[in-house]
């Protein structure tokens, strides 16, 4: 079974722009969670998808977004970019049901210049 | 508010034991999770416990939670050098499946 697969994995891109990031989580696995990752503030939660709808979202402003398609697979947008969004952005993909297992992707590292 | 908190280092010798400490504040969690980040890489689950359990052993890996205390442990026996990484515990809390984590333990492991 293929893990979940984050795409880019590397990007830079220019205080202002914006960026969009996929996830393709594990067959099966209905769930996707998004994750952001920096030195200072660790690992934060941004929002969790289940069959296309946002179930929970973490305290980020709205400039982050996201959504998921019929096939599970789901992106995260975050518009104006600041230098301060520059993180490891991680997937997770979960077992539904009785299933309790989260796994993550390699993430994306983003870079704003 | 939820919390998670974590020693940030350890270093032991390759051989020894390891035993990465944490704890919570959440008394309705349902799960706790250790995961694993290597350089550059992304988060591998090692292990999971329900909070209705005490124990759960998996190879060389052993998790002991103490729920009255909010105590979460993960003891790494035979420590070898490929074990030298972050781990991060995290717990989930009863409604929905948001993770809040720890700032994370570098274990460092010498020859």
């Amino acid at each position: 079974k293929a893990g979940v697969t984050q795409t880019p994995r590397y990007l830079i891109k220019t205080r202002g722009q914006q960026v969009t990031l996929s996830c393709s989580p594990i067959s099966g696995h209905r769930s996707v969670s998004w994750y952001q990752q920096t030195p200072g503030q660790g690992l934060q939660f941004l929002f969790e998808y289940f069959s296309e709808t946002q179930r929970n979202k973490g305290n980020f402003p709205g400039r982050f977004s996201g959504r998921q398609f019929s096939n599970s697979r789901s992106e995260m947008n975050v518009s104006t970019l600041e230098l301060g969004d520059s993180a490891l952005y991680l997937c997770a993909s979960h077992e539904t049901g009785s299933g309790n297992t989260i796994y993550f992707g390699e993430g994306s590292w983003l870079t704003v210049v | 508010g939820e919390d998670v908190e974590q020693s940030l280092f350890l270093s032991v010798r390759e051989g020894d034991s390891s035993v990465i400490n944490c704890t919570y504040t959440d008394s309705s969690s349902t799960y706790l999770y250790w995961y694993k980040q290597e350089p550059g890489a992304g988060l591998q689950l090692l292990t999971y416990i329900f909070s209705n359990m005490d124990m759960k052993q998996d190879q060389r890996l052993t998790v002991l939670l103490n729920k009255k205390d909010k105590h979460l442990s993960l003891r790494i026996a035979d420590t070898q050098t490929g074990d030298s990484a972050i781990y991060f515990c995290a717990e989930r809390a009863q409604a929905g499946t948001a993770l809040i984590f720890g700032k994370g333990t570098t274990l460092s492991v010498s020859s």
